[in-house]
């Protein structure tokens, strides 16, 4: 168990839809990231957050938003869902930056676009 | 642009053999991070090891060691004496001087130790 815990584990919607997924980092972190691992894609990164500002930003889709409040945890936020958006979710977190601190993941969100 | 190669698709041994995954990368930065990730079947994700463009020094953890050469632009990554725990999905990523900045990770290597 990384200590990192994402919600929910899986995810159906339709095109069209929004949805919002959840990460809670190590007791500690003040780091954030989002990933995305699809079949087409393979694995990129989304995005950063660190102790509540936006760090670094990766390969995220205007469609995406994310943000870290002041408990640390994370929210990702995706709309107007398309069948590509398929795809399983990572998020990790780490004390400091990942240039110098180890990364911990979470479980993964696996969302299903119908 | 960033770039990472991971020339072997699948590979697969048998318990008990030494593997290098092979890791090759482009970059224009002077300044970068090199990573190993592990995706085992169950299919979380799991940080191996990081390393900074000014370390070259070779590290070893247990059965693992990586080998960083800066002159090849390769990042290689051995399992000694593999086990069939280590069957899993490998993957190399380049990183910026700030994490996430031309983040691109390879396309993987699907490793499979048989018994």
């Amino acid at each position: 168990d990384s200590g990192v815990t994402q919600t929910p584990k899986h995810l159906i919607t339709a095109t069209g839809q929004r949805v919002t997924l959840r990460c809670s980092p190590r007791s500690g972190d003040l780091s954030v990231y989002w990933y995305q691992q699809s079949l087409d894609q393979g694995l990129q990164f989304l995005i950063q957050y660190y102790n509540g500002e936006e760090r670094a930003k990766g390969n995220i889709l205007e469609r995406f938003s994310a943000q870290q409040f002041p408990d640390l945890h994370s929210e990702l936020n995706l709309s107007s869902l398309e069948l590509g958006d398929s795809a399983l979710y990572f998020c990790a977190s780490s004390v400091g930056l990942a240039g110098d601190y180890e990364q911990y993941f979470g479980p993964g969100t696996r969302l299903t676009v119908t | 642009a960033q770039k990472v190669t991971q020339a072997q698709t699948e590979i697969s041994v048998v318990e008990k053999e030494d593997v290098t995954l092979d890791c090759v990368y482009e970059t224009r930065d002077t300044t970068y991070y090199l990573f190993w990730y592990k995706q085992p079947p169950s299919g979380e994700l799991v940080f191996l090891i990081r390393r900074n463009s000014f370390d070259e020094q070779n590290e070893i953890s247990g059965r693992y060691s990586w080998n960083f050469q800066k002159s090849t632009s390769s990042f290689n990554f051995t399992i000694t004496a593999s086990q069939v725990v280590d069957s899993a999905v490998y993957f190399c990523a380049l990183s910026g001087d700030n994490y996430g900045q031309n983040f691109v990770f390879g396309p993987g290597t699907r490793l499979s130790v048989l018994p």
